[in-house]
Formats: structure tokens, C-alpha cells, sequence
């Protein structure tokens, strides 16, 4: 059963400076893996996937790379700001080699609770 | 292009009453998910539907079900609401290539 660890589970920077989140996950036989940020009461808005078979992503400010061997994947935001403000969630998606699919589904973690101050 | 649209955005029912939310997927997505978000939970798989038949099932009673309907539209049904059913349901659309998975608002149930 895949599991999806996120260190830490909240974190508090002044703005401007760089972070980094953690995300781990027990299986290795994943398809993808996707990085969400969700603000309070709202849905999920998509930030980066990465394939099984890339190493890293960029979009803007934001960075996410992926060691499949290790079962890990940090999401890196620069210069961070207020608006960042919000939970991280890391979700992988199983490759459904095992278990005849039935780990096809995707698993998310708790979260990072991000607060940026000014 | 529109996103993926959920109704109701709020619900307050009874428990032991059933209770029917609706998805909209992103046009020309043809896979949706359905996941419940609790505090103490987290965020778990419900089901996905690809072309209206159900791919993959989570760990949830018989009480919850649902289908997808030729134009995409997906609903999910909860009979015999109990109080731990009150949560943030979100429904996810995809193209189903890439997989990659985009949110809709949520419906947030209360039981009461």
C-alpha cells in the first residue's frame, strides 16, 4: 500500500527567502507524481507534475524534482511571498504494476501548511 | 477554457438522509475522480471513472457509489449519510493521457 509522507507538516519563513518542501512516498512503482497547493476552503490548484520517467520540473518561481529510486520528491519555491501562503500537497500516482492496478489510484499527503510572512 | 465545476458548493443534510453531488469535468476530459478531504484524514480516493466505466475503487463503504454519464458529468451518491461523512468532497477531471488532475471548488457536506 503506497503511503505519502510530508516533512515538515507546517513551516513559517519571512518573505524573500527560498524553501524547500519534502515529499516521500513508500513505493516506487509510480506513474507520476503531482504537487498541489490548496488555500483554505478551496480546491486543489495543480503546480508541477513530474512523469516516472523525468527528474525535475520548473514552472516560474517553483522547482520540483523527483528520485524515483529513493522514493522522494522536493518541490523548491524561490524568493518565497506572501501569496505563497497555503498547504503544499504532494500526490503520486501507482503505475499499477502491482496489485493488478489496484494502486493506480493517487495518494496524497497530509500537507505542508506554508505561511510566508511580510 | 472553463474549469471543472461542482454542485452544490454547500449542503447540510440529516443523517440517515442520501445525498447526490455533481461534477463537471474540464471539456474533452474524459476521466474524473472523486476524493474526500477530512482534517483528521486527509485527502482519500473515492473512485474514477474513465468513458463512463469505474477504473478504480478506494477503501470506502457500499454507501458510497457513483457513475459517469456519456457527456462526461459524473455524480456521487451517499445513502444513509452518517455524522462522519461531513467533509470537503472534490471532484478531479483529466485528459486520461497525462493523467494530470485538475480540482474543481469542492461541495462541502455538513451532517447533522
Amino acid at each position: 500500500k503506497q503511503e505519502v509522507t510530508q516533512i515538515p507538516a507546517a513551516l513559517s519563513v519571512p518573505e524573500g527567502e527560498n524553501l524547500v518542501l519534502n515529499c516521500s512516498f513508500t513505493d516506487s512503482a509510480i506513474y507520476n507524481l503531482q504537487w498541489f497547493r490548496q488555500d483554505p476552503g478551496k480546491g486543489l490548484t495543480s503546480l508541477l507534475l513530474i512523469q516516472s520517467s523525468q527528474r525535475e520540473q520548473t514552472s516560474g518561481r517553483l522547482n520540483a524534482s523527483l528520485d524515483k529510486s529513493s522514493g522522494r520528491s522536493t518541490l523548491y519555491i524561490a524568493a518565497s511571498q506572501p501569496g505563497d501562503s497555503a498547504t503544499y500537497l504532494c500526490a503520486v500516482r501507482g503505475s499499477g504494476t502491482n496489485s493488478g492496478g489496484s494502486n493506480y489510484k493517487l495518494t496524497f499527503g497530509k500537507g505542508t501548511l506554508l505561511t510566508v510572512n511580510p | 477554457k472553463a474549469g471543472v465545476t461542482q454542485t452544490p458548493r454547500y449542503l447540510i443534510k440529516t443523517r440517515g438522509q442520501q445525498v447526490t453531488l455533481s461534477c463537471s469535468p474540464i471539456s474533452g476530459h474524459r476521466s474524473v475522480s472523486w476524493y474526500q478531504q477530512t482534517p483528521g484524514q486527509g485527502l482519500q480516493f473515492l473512485f474514477e471513472y474513465f468513458s463512463e466505466t469505474q477504473r478504480n475503487k478506494g477503501n470506502f463503504p457500499g454507501r458510497f457509489s457513483g457513475r459517469q454519464f456519456s457527456n462526461s458529468r459524473s455524480e456521487m451518491n451517499v445513502s444513509t449519510l452518517e455524522l462522519g461523512d461531513s467533509a470537503l468532497y472534490l471532484c478531479a477531471s483529466s485528459l486520461g493521457t497525462s493523467w494530470e488532475q485538475y480540482f474543481g471548488p469542492g461541495t462541502r457536506l455538513t451532517v447533522t
